[in-house]
């Protein structure tokens, strides 16, 4: 199975700030990536997918980048809605796998 | 609109047969590149992804839990069912059902259905 190892795990961050987040691949995965988004008590969001095109309805401030083995989630200027989880996963082959998450926390 | 809803018991036993129920609408499963996965999430922890039915009846399954599920597909009815065998205290999760293209895009989620296991 691949692996996905995100980070760091929890990140301290004001509004306004800029925020990226890393997901690393065991194996390379090309872009096969995406990036979820989760509030407590809700369902994730998808963000990303193919590791850089935007979801439709998703704010432009977030933004995603990488290829084969390292992977980077950016949002731009943090925003109060922002203070969430974030998830990555590879679809590069079956089994699915997610990373542990990141906890975005307000500073 | 697409909109997904899993239905199912609250409460299991250690060693009982979990079933559970995904019914949704807005999409079809017999649409060719039409997907619907199971994923859980214990709580505090991270998601795991379970497993996939395609709308040609194609099934993928998580390594590690592969012996203990099923997935299948009720086309007319728009439903797609997951068994889980042998139950566990640490399969105590929520389970979420979600649309998923071939391709690979989970893109809308159902609401989730909180399963715990205790004797």
């Amino acid at each position: 199975d691949i692996q996905m190892t995100q980070s760091p795990s929890t990140l301290s961050a004001s509004v306004r700030d800029r925020v990226t987040i890393t997901c690393r691949a065991s194996q390379s995965i090309s872009t096969w990536l995406a990036w979820y988004q989760q509030k407590p008590g809700k369902a994730p969001k998808l963000l990303i997918y193919k590791a850089s095109s935007l979801q439709s309805g998703v704010p432009s401030r977030f933004s995603g980048s990488g290829s084969g083995t390292e992977f980077t989630l950016t949002i731009s200027s943090l925003q109060p809605d922002d203070f969430a989880s974030y998830y990555c996963q590879q679809y590069n082959s079956f089994p699915w796998t997610f990373g542990q998450g990141t906890k975005v926390e307000i500073k | 609109q697409v909109t997904l809803r899993e239905s199912g018991p609250a409460l299991v036993k250690p060693t009982q047969t979990l079933t559970l129920t995904c019914t949704f609408s807005g999409f079809s499963l017999s649409t060719s590149g039409m997907c619907v996965s199971w994923i859980r999430q214990p709580p505090g922890k991270a998601l795991e992804w379970l497993a996939r039915i395609d709308w040609d009846d194609d099934k993928y399954y998580s390594t590690s839990l592969k012996t203990r599920l099923s997935i299948s597909k009720d086309t007319s009815k728009n439903q797609v069912v997951l068994t889980m065998t042998n139950m566990d205290p640490v399969d105590t999760a929520t389970y979420y059902c979600a649309r998923t293209h071939s391709v690979g895009t989970i893109d809308y989620w159902g609401q989730g259905t909180l399963v715990t296991v205790s004797s």
